[in-house]
Formats: structure tokens, sequence, C-alpha cells
């Protein structure tokens, strides 16, 4: 079974980094997901297409602070320089074979 | 750039039957190049895919919604539409919809979302 798992919560401090993770299940290593952020009271915006092999595209107007990059069946997003305005909840989304469409839990980022 | 803009009644009766639109500018639902979805979130909880739809009118469903669910496509006024049969509390959420590539099924785009409530 295809699922995404994202730590629920994660935090950093004004002007430093932070990697985010999202993990595909067992045998799904090779699947491309995308990231989107939502911040509060907000619908989502999508961030990035990320690939296993780390290549990603990214959004219009998405800044360069934003990188996303892989690891077997890890995918990552590192936000740098983190300003007051990344605050938000991070998801991960991937789909399957049979088409079908697949979200992380979702993890909420705190810029301290 | 393509926008995308969710309406509808924000409050449903139980047992009745949910009806949304996506009003699709600055590109064409004509399009062969994507598909178009619509996901929902609970408040407070995270995101559910619901389906989606081609300018064709074919569809793909998520399976746990499947029996209660319709979408269709209007090419003439460039939007396509939900339906959600037999509606429950459980069903309040905001209703997001969205478009992917046909060929490979991540959001690019988004609309602002609009909250439904169920509820007598």
């Amino acid at each position: 079974q295809l699922v995404l798992t994202q730590s629920p919560s994660a935090s950093a401090s004004l002007g430093a980094s932070v990697k985010l993770t999202c993990t595909l299940s067992s045998g799904h290593s090779s699947y491309a997901i995308a990231w989107h952020q939502q911040q509060p009271e907000k619908g989502p915006r999508y961030l990035m297409k990320l690939n296993s092999d780390g290549s990603h595209i990214k959004g219009d107007g998405i800044p360069d602070r934003f990188s996303g990059s892989s690891s077997g069946a890890e995918r990552y997003l590192t936000i740098s320089s983190l300003q007051s305005e990344d605050e938000a909840h991070y998801y991960c989304q991937t789909w399957g074979t049979g088409t079908f469409v697949v979200f992380g839990g979702g993890t909420k980022l705190t810029v301290l | 750039q393509v926008q995308l803009q969710e309406s509808g009644p924000g409050l449903v009766k139980p047992s009745e039957t949910l009806s949304l639109t996506c009003t699709v500018s600055g590109g064409s639902i004509s399009s062969s190049s994507y598909y178009w979805g619509w996901i929902r979130q609970p408040p407070g909880k995270g995101l559910e895919w619901i389906g989606r739809t081609y300018y064709s009118g074919s569809t793909y469903y998520n399976p746990s919604l499947k029996s209660r669910v319709t979408m269709s496509v209007d090419t003439s006024k460039n939007r396509f539409s939900l339906k959600l049969s037999s509606v429950t509390a459980a069903d309040t959420a905001v209703y997001y919809c969205a478009r992917h590539p046909s060929t490979e099924y991540y959001f690019d785009s988004w609309g602002q979302g609009t909250l439904v409530t169920v509820s007598s």
C-alpha cells in the first residue's frame, strides 16, 4: 500500500535552515512526489515536484530558498534563510499506478 | 497563469447533495495536458483526494467516496463540478479544486478553497 509518512511538527529559528522529510512506503522508493505549502488560513500552494534522483520542477515564483533532494525512499524539502512567512503546514503528495492520489499527513513548521 | 475558483453553497443539510463548481481562468479546461481534481480538508485535519475528471468526461474517484461522488466537465463554460450525495457531518470540510498534468498526477495549481458545512 502506497503511504507517505511525515513528522507532525518541526521547528527552526528565523534565518536558519530546516529539512523536512517525507518517507515513501516499502516498495515505492522510486516514486516521485510533490511538496505543497499551506500557510495559515490559506489554500495549498504547489512548491515542487521531486523525482527519486533529486531532480525537481518548481512552481512559478517559488524562491531559491526552497530546494528538494532524495535518498532512497526519503524525499526532502530544505528551506534556507527561514522567514516568518515560511511558518506553515507542508504536505507531500504522490500518485499510484492505479492513478489514485495520496497525501502525507503534513508537517507543521514553526519558525522561532 | 491559470487560476481556479470554487463556488457553491456553504451550508448543506444532512442526507442532501453537496454541489460545487470550479471555474478555470487563464487556461482551457479542454486541454489534453491536464486533469482537473477535487481535494478536501476537514477542519484541523489533512488533505484528502476526492477524484478527478478530464475534458473528455472521464473520471476517477477515491474508492472510499466512489459510491457518493459524481464529477463532470462543462467545456463551454470552462468549468467542472463536484456532487457528493448523502452528506453527513463528516463531510464538513474546505473543498479545493486543483489541476494536475495528465501524465503525472501532482497538483500544480490550486483554488483558494470553499468551506462547506453539513448541518441541519
